[in-house]
């Protein structure tokens, strides 16, 4: 199975700041890597596939980069609705592994 | 509009076995490969189970295998997943998700999610 691990687990930012989240396979995995966001008691939405294509409706400030085993996940400046836990997940082979998670939390 | 409704849920002792259905809706479900995914609480995303449009292919989490079965009937618009010998590790909210792809690890994404059914497994 293809493990991912994100990294950080857990950032503290602030209204306008810069964030990355990195991603990581244990294999290869072309660009096969989706990126959601989830709010408490909310089900997951998906903000980009393909590791850089944003998906529909979702704001700009929102991209995503990598290829192979390395990914990005970058919000240019954090609004108030951002604040929430992100997830990576492959869909290179099964089972489709998420990563662990990395809560944003306000500073 | 794309609509995807979970049920069956609830609380089974340990070992019991539980039914869950998804029922779909806005869009042409044979068209698509389906998934459940489940979050214990306060965790992270666990995918579960994946079928294909037309379910010649399946696959399950490790973690399931052998105990769940994913099913579907693209007459009825619906996705199943019947869980046997239900543990205490099984509790979770476990998600209906549409593929943006007809089959499973075909460089799709989880683009459309229900509200979830909750499990809870205890004695």
């Amino acid at each position: 199975d293809i493990q991912m691990t994100q990294s950080p687990s857990s950032l503290s930012a602030s209204v306008g700041d810069g964030v990355t989240i990195t991603c990581r396979a244990s294999q290869s995995i072309s660009s096969y890597l989706n990126w959601y966001q989830q709010k408490p008691g909310k089900a997951p939405k998906l903000l980009i596939y393909a590791a850089s294509s944003l998906q529909s409706g979702v704001p700009s400030r929102f991209s995503g980069s990598g290829s192979g085993t390395d990914f990005i996940l970058t919000i240019s400046s954090l609004q108030p609705e951002d604040f929430a836990t992100y997830y990576c997940q492959q869909s290179h082979s099964t089972p489709q592994t998420f990563g662990q998670g990395t809560k944003v939390e306000i500073k | 509009e794309v609509q995807l409704v979970e049920s069956g849920g609830g609380l089974v002792q340990p070992g019991r076995s539980l039914r869950l259905s998804c029922a779909a809706s806005g869009f042409t479900f044979d068209d698509y490969a389906m998934h459940w995914v489940r979050q214990a609480p306060g965790k992270g995303l666990e995918w579960v189970s994946g079928i294909s449009w037309n379910s010649g292919s399946i696959d399950y989490a490790d973690s399931v295998k052998g105990r769940f079965t994913i099913s579907r009937d693209n007459a009825k618009n619906s996705l199943y997943l019947q869980m046997n010998s239900l543990r205490g590790e099984d509790t979770a909210l476990y998600y209906c998700a549409k593929d943006t792809r007809d089959r499973m690890a075909a460089a799709g994404s989880l683009q459309h999610w229900g509200q979830g059914t909750l499990v809870t497994v205890s004695s």
